[in-house]
């Protein structure tokens, strides 16, 4: 699993209230990754970075925000959640650019 | 607007025999392409990858086969098994000069029958 966890597992949360998710590694990656997968989409990605307080947007990055202060931890943050943010959230990690990505256990967010 | 193109959406093989699952990409500046497994409740879990400088990687019982010219790549599971029921993820990466990104196909859902 490459030592990536994801917390937390599971929250149900109500529109509206700021959500954060968080994507720990213990093997000093360089690059991480949000993703979010719905059916009928696959995963698509949301955010990344590249180093600490190096981050950039992905394809659906509205409505979300990261923040990545230590190598180990990456920050994922609905400011608002809404309904369409229900989802099943990814990180993952790649030891170097153009490179296998390695994915966490996921963290399934319900927004009601 | 989806880069990449998986299909078919779900596949039923009987074990032993031949699964195929193809994708097409559009954009030429993909240079990385990935499949992946996952099963229920679990991250997608890297299983096999190529590059475009060959035309096939096989390991074990599974192939990547890619065709650059016509900008499609297709993985092969020779004699599937009923531990092969998953969903399967075709994806594709091309690197921004910070890092590179990954853009994945819809998904196929495999089962393999007894």
């Amino acid at each position: 699993d490459a030592g990536i966890t994801q917390s937390p597992r599971h929250k149900v949360t109500e529109t509206g209230t700021p959500v954060t998710l968080r994507c720990h590694q213990t093997e000093n990656h360089r690059y991480m990754y949000w993703y979010r997968q719905d059916p009928g989409h696959g995963l698509r990605l949301i955010h990344y970075s590249y180093g600490v307080k190096d981050t950039d947007k992905g394809e659906v990055s509205d409505g979300y925000s990261v923040s990545r202060s230590k190598t180990e931890d990456f920050l994922l943050t609905l400011e608002s959640a809404t309904s369409s943010q229900t989802s099943v959230y990814f990180c993952a990690i790649a030891r170097v650019p153009n490179n296998e990505q390695f994915f966490g256990p996921g963290t399934r967010l319900t927004v009601l | 607007q989806q880069q990449v193109k998986q299909s078919p959406q779900s596949l039923i093989v009987q074990k032993g025999g031949i699964s195929i699952i193809n994708c097409a990409y559009e954009n030429t500046a993909f240079d990385y392409f990935p499949w992946y497994q996952q099963f229920p409740g679990k991250g997608p879990a890297l299983l096999i990858a190529i590059r475009p400088d060959v035309s096939e990687k096989k390991e074990g019982r599974f192939t990547i086969s890619f065709n650059k010219s016509a900008k499609q790549f297709s993985l092969h599971i020779m004699d599937s098994q009923p531990g092969d029921s998953a969903t399967y993820f075709c994806a594709a990466s091309f690197n921004t000069g910070t890092a590179s990104k990954l853009t994945f196909g819809t998904g196929t859902r495999l089962q393999v029958t007894l």
